[in-house]
């Protein structure tokens, strides 16, 4: 079991830029979750899918956009970086009400 | 809503010393309590749960215990090891609100 698999794992774009970050666990888990990580702030929840085929916004979800693609896979978008976006991105999955199992993490800096 | 709430850090240490990181919460209905630790340049991991009053989770020599009556989920360790610095991050999930709601993190600093 490889558990929640993120990619990529560095990222550097260009104000403006696009990019998706990937992520799939292996769990079974009906529930996936993107957090932010920034330094004095903990882990900010920026979306969710609490099942497959329903998504949610989070606490700041400004800038994103996320997909379900299915029950594996849950991919956050952003369309057009921006420099307040450079952060630690991590996804996590879990069973509903229950722990979450996080990935290892994307680290993406925005110039 | 529901809320977290633990020291702030950084909290350095001897090694063999004892670790206490106080966490308190506040809560609608019955949560599931967690202790999760950050490694430096890695994910968050599961440290220890607690799901109902009174139950003790532990781990890795690390203990903490649900209570109830005092809305708190202390995370102690008898000895600590240098591999133990870290962040620490308690955590709370309920039925009805599937999400976790972590607390700020502390970080623990252990020397040699």
């Amino acid at each position: 079991n490889a558990g929640v698999t993120q990619t990529p794992k560095f990222q550097v774009l260009k104000t403006g830029q696009s990019m998706t970050l990937q992520c799939a666990q292996d769990m079974n888990h009906n529930s996936m979750y993107w957090y932010r990580q920034d330094p004095g702030m903990g882990l900010r929840l920026i979306y969710y899918s609490a099942s497959e085929g329903t998504t949610d916004k989070g606490e700041v979800p400004n800038g994103y956009n996320v997909s379900r693609l299915n029950k594996r896979e849950f991919s956050l978008r952003l369309e057009s970086a921006a420099p307040s976006q450079t952060s630690v991105y991590f996804c996590a999955s879990s069973v509903w009400g229950d722990e979450q199992f996080f990935g290892p993490g994307t680290r993406l800096t925005v110039l | 809503g529901d809320s977290v709430t633990q020291m702030e850090g950084p909290v350095t240490l001897s090694e063999e010393a004892f670790l206490t990181i106080n966490c308190t919460y506040t809560a609608t209905g019955y949560p599931s309590l967690f202790w999760y630790v950050q490694y430096p340049g890695e994910g968050l991991q599961l440290l220890l749960k607690a799901t109902k009053a009174d139950d003790k989770g532990s781990n890795k020599g690390f203990e903490a215990t649900y209570r109830k009556e005092t809305t708190s989920f202390h995370l102690e360790k008898g000895s600590v090891q240098v591999s133990d610095s870290a962040v620490y991050f308690c955590a709370l999930v309920t039925d009805s609100w599937g999400k976790l709601q972590f607390g700020a993190g502390t970080q623990v600093v252990v020397t040699p």
